[in-house]
């Protein structure tokens, strides 16, 4: 059982590049998000999709964009990499609106040069 | 101030010690409180969940939540080497995964 699985692990970019985080997960779960994470600060919620086919911003959305591609996927694009998104980012699940069902992925981290 | 306040660390502890962690919050409104544990170069993962005020036991592990004060902790009994991890609070006033807030964590070792 993968649960919450992330590529890449690392990455390195130069300003301006664009990518795409890749999140899958094998739980059956309707929510999930991408969470940054960064010294001295708790995670902060970027976008999450409460079901297939929503997606909402959350704290901190400016400079990515997301996709839910159906229930199991949700990927992060980051379209014009800044040195400020150098951080490591996580997607998590979770199967209803319970507290206690949310789920991390093993993140990637991030580079922006 | 920030909304979730938690001391950074480093804590250093002996093997069998009983550790203690807290976090302060401002929002009275948070009504569900979680403890992550996340070892290094990995994600987070949920140790203990409560609601409202209140004890939670679960083996070593004993989270208290004291709303009056504003204040969580997170007790480690017969502390291990392998607790040695940066441990996360968390809240939320609805339940509802989006309106999570984290702390930034406290890094714990247990040294053998």
């Amino acid at each position: 059982n993968a649960g919450v699985t992330q590529t890449p692990k690392f990455q390195v970019l130069k300003t301006g590049q664009s990518m795409t985080l890749q999140c899958a997960q094998d739980m059956n779960h309707n929510s999930m998000y991408w969470y940054r994470q960064d010294p001295g600060m708790g995670l902060r919620l970027i976008y999450y999709s409460a079901s297939e086919g929503t997606t909402d911003k959350g704290e901190v959305p400016n400079g990515y964009n997301v996709s839910r591609l159906n229930k199991r996927e949700f990927s992060l694009r980051l379209e014009s990499a800044a040195p400020s998104q150098t951080s490591v980012y996580f997607c998590a699940s979770s199967g209803g609106w319970g507290a206690d069902t949310q789920y991390f992925g093993p993140g990637t981290r991030l580079t922006v040069l | 101030q920030k909304e979730v306040e938690q001391d950074p660390g480093p804590l250093s502890v002996p093997e069998g010690a009983i550790v203690s962690l807290n976090c302060t919050y401002s929002n009275s409104a948070f009504q569900y409180f979680m403890w992550y544990r996340q070892y290094s170069r990995k994600g987070p993962e949920l140790l203990m969940y409560t609601y409202s005020s209140g004890n939670k036991e679960d083996g070593r592990f004993t989270a208290q939540v004291d709303k009056s004060s504003k204040y969580i902790s997170l007790f480690i009994r017969d502390s291990q080497p392998s607790d040695s991890a940066t441990y996360l609070c968390a809240m939320t006033p609805d339940n509802y995964g989006q309106n999570f807030v984290f702390g930034p964590g406290t890094r714990l070792s247990v040294l053998p």
